[in-house]
């Protein structure tokens, strides 16, 4: 159980031009879902929380009007990276969190946006 | 300095032997401990956590918690080429949002 999917695994995409990756709890209900980026051998960086049906909460420093997230159902939510740049090129990650627990998150595979 | 303290490593030891990977924390109000592995290019997977101070086993894993030294631990016993990973440390604040360690790179040598 606590299966989370990211969907795509891989994105090229040329700057300028906008991507979506999407993250699905696939046996649970996500009332929350969050969104990390990690840059090479770093540790994971929250970008954002968002709970299902209420606008995403941004990171300090974190573009919400460059990185949009919906979170329209308990089990789908979106980024969105808006007029991609070659420095947005990163590993994005999404985790959510349902019943199990306020402390645990189950994370998706990750999602490796490469901006040309 | 950071929350959480962990060394980036990397720790290579042969196959076989006993691992420990330690994290150093400085806020008392951390609540769960927890230890994700991620392999490489792929999204951290939970392996244990812990909420109070002691051990918890779980197979070859061994999470440690010593919260009078702000000291966590998992230990992986009889270890194999398969366990050869980045190994994170966590812990949830009041808000329950994760407070991440740097990573430990594992690498277990056949």
């Amino acid at each position: 159980g606590a299966v989370v999917s990211q969907h795509p695994s891989w994105v090229i995409c040329k700057s300028g031009t906008s991507v979506k990756i999407e993250c699905r709890s696939l046996d649970f209900q996500a009332t929350t879902m969050f969104w990390y980026r990690q840059f090479p051998k770093q540790s994971l960086m929250l970008m954002a929380t968002s709970n299902e049906g209420s606008k995403a909460t941004y990171e300090q420093g974190v573009e919400k009007d460059k990185f949009l997230i919906n979170h329209a159902s308990l089990t789908l939510s979106t980024l969105t990276v808006t007029s991609a740049h070659p420095e947005d090129s990163s590993f994005y990650i999404c985790s959510a969190r349902g019943g199990q627990g306020l402390h645990e998150q189950y994370f998706g595979p990750g999602t490796r946006l490469t901006v040309t | 300095q950071k929350e959480v303290e962990q060394d980036p490593g990397p720790l290579s030891v042969p196959e076989g032997a006993i691992v420990s990977l330690n994290c150093t924390y400085s806020n008392s109000a951390f609540q769960y401990f927890m230890w994700y592995r991620q392999y490489s290019r792929k999204g951290p997977e939970l392996l244990m956590y812990t909420y109070s101070s002691g051990n918890k086993e779980d197979g070859r894993f061994t999470a440690q918690v010593d919260k009078s030294s702000k000291y966590i631990s998992l230990f992986i016993r009889d270890s194999q080429p398969s366990d050869s990973a980045t190994y994170l440390c966590a812990m949830t604040d009041s808000n329950y949002q994760l407070i991440w360690g740097a990573g430990t790179k594992l690498i277990i040598k056949p």
